[in-house]
């Protein structure tokens, strides 16, 4: 079964401080992506990237940015933490198909103080 | 850019009840999914629909490209269908959003007994 995880879980950090997010995959996924969930809204894209060591920005790019070590691995980096970026953060993975989904991880909830 | 517009914000169900989610968006499709969520949870596909008509036991999607809409239909919900439903569309490709997915606010939706 499809598997994507994330760590950690939850985290509180200083404004201006440095959080790394990170994302493994087991699906042999091409596709991988974060995205931002705000309460009460819907998902926002973030940064994706189809291979490793390579990444694209997406939607909402500033303020964050990404690393693909490996296929499985996809890691979301803010480099000065900002109040506005207190969120769920979701991570994604899917294969280029005309059939294929997006299997979601659990999300980690960021606060930033 | 891309727009998803789903109704209602919010639904409330009285159990047994028949409900139907609308996603609405604004550019050339690929393809169009539906996923639930629970609170603080994170996202099941439900539906992986680009056109016409799926069903997978009391869920019924139906994409019309042309109306440029896409809906859900619960019927007899019972309380385990609780959670937020989120429509995502995936761009064509010549609209530099192929596979990747503009999300919808979403509809909450509480079943009650």
């Amino acid at each position: 079964e499809a598997a994507v995880t994330q760590s950690p879980r939850s985290k509180v950090a200083v404004t201006g401080g440095k959080v790394t997010l990170s994302c493994h995959q087991t699906n042999n996924h091409d596709y991988m992506y974060w995205y931002r969930q705000d309460t009460g809204h819907g998902l926002r894209l973030i940064h994706y990237s189809y291979v490793a060591d390579s990444t694209e920005k997406g939607d909402i790019p500033d303020g964050y940015k990404a690393s693909r070590p490996s296929q499985e691995n996809f890691s979301l980096i803010l480099e000065l933490a900002s109040l506005s970026q207190t969120a769920v953060y979701f991570c994604a993975s899917s294969d280029l198909g005309d059939q294929d989904t997006q299997y979601f991880g659990p999300g980690t909830r960021l606060l930033v103080l | 850019g891309q727009q998803v517009q789903q109704s209602p914000t919010s639904l409330v169900l009285q159990e047994g009840e028949n409900a139907e989610l609308q996603c609405n968006f604004s550019t050339s499709l690929n393809s169009m999914q539906w996923f639930y969520q629970r609170p603080g949870g994170s996202l099941i596909s439900v539906f992986y629909n680009p056109s016409g008509t799926k069903q997978s036991g009391r869920l019924t999607s139906t994409t019309v490209i042309k109306e440029r809409r896409s809906s859900l239909h619960i019927s007899s919900s019972q309380i385990t269908d609780s959670g937020t439903y989120l429509c995502a569309m995936e761009g064509g490709m010549l609209s530099g959003s192929f596979n990747k997915l503009t999300f919808g606010a979403g509809t909450r939706l509480a079943v009650c007994p």
